[in-house]
């Protein structure tokens, strides 16, 4: 079952650009994250952000969560194209923190 | 840092083979997961383990089998094998020790073609 949508599904900018993604999820969670993942390879996870925080930053990246609407944003600033990847949230469940639901990503293409 | 090993990362098989996926993690995680991702589908769970010898039932698991008789081994079985279990195989480990930070760590994936 699908948790987390992103949003868009492909994103392209140039170099120095900000990217911003999005994701909405359907049920109460005690976290959310948002992972990494290079073409052809595993996943890196990236930031996770509380259900009782509202905003958090990580370097180049800033999570927001909007708890009553459900979503959450991933902005990276000043892009680079060493961060063309694909980009997923994952949440939690309320009943199992164990595991974890992910949406089907947004695909990040950085243009030099 | 964690890692989190595959036995493969390519595979190709043929139809009604038995084929085997070994995982192994180094941090002493408890639990384990085994998922498979498909274009435009994201990640589905097929198994996880949160102990040895525990296993439970993911979103899609129907064709698959798992084992985890050692703490830092989870292995993933198609009994026989079939043409759309073609996909790219993850396995990925986290600890319990806190509840509400439960980052996984991936392997590298397995990217299996059953002919």
């Amino acid at each position: 079952s699908q948790q987390g949508e992103e949003d868009p599904q492909a994103l392209s900018i140039q170099e120095g650009e900000n990217a911003t993604m999005n994701c909405s999820y359907k049920t109460s969670i005690n976290n959310l994250q948002w992972y990494r993942q290079n073409s052809g390879r595993g996943l890196v996870h990236l930031i996770l952000i509380r259900s009782n925080e509202r905003e958090k930053h990580s370097g180049r990246l800033r999570v927001t969560l909007d708890t009553s609407k459900k979503s959450s944003s991933l902005l990276i600033t000043a892009s680079r194209a060493a961060d063309t990847a694909s980009y997923f949230c994952a949440t939690d469940g309320m009943d199992s923190s164990y595991k974890l639901i992910f949406g089907s990503g947004t695909r990040l293409l950085v243009r030099p | 840092d964690v890692k989190v090993t595959q036995s493969s990362r390519y595979l190709v098989k043929r139809t009604g083979e038995k084929v085997f996926l070994e995982c192994v993690q180094d941090m002493d995680h408890e639990n384990m997961f085994w998922y498979r991702q498909d274009p435009g589908l994201g990640l589905r769970l097929i198994y996880f383990s949160y102990d040895v010898k525990m296993k439970e039932k993911g979103d899609i698991p129907e064709g698959y089998s798992v084992s985890r008789e050692k703490k830092e081994r989870f292995s993933l079985i198609l009994e026989s094998a079939s043409t759309n279990q073609t996909s790219m195989y993850l396995c990925a480990s986290s600890t319990q020790v806190h509840w509400d930070y439960n980052e996984q760590f991936f392997g590298p994936g397995t990217r299996l073609t059953v002919l």
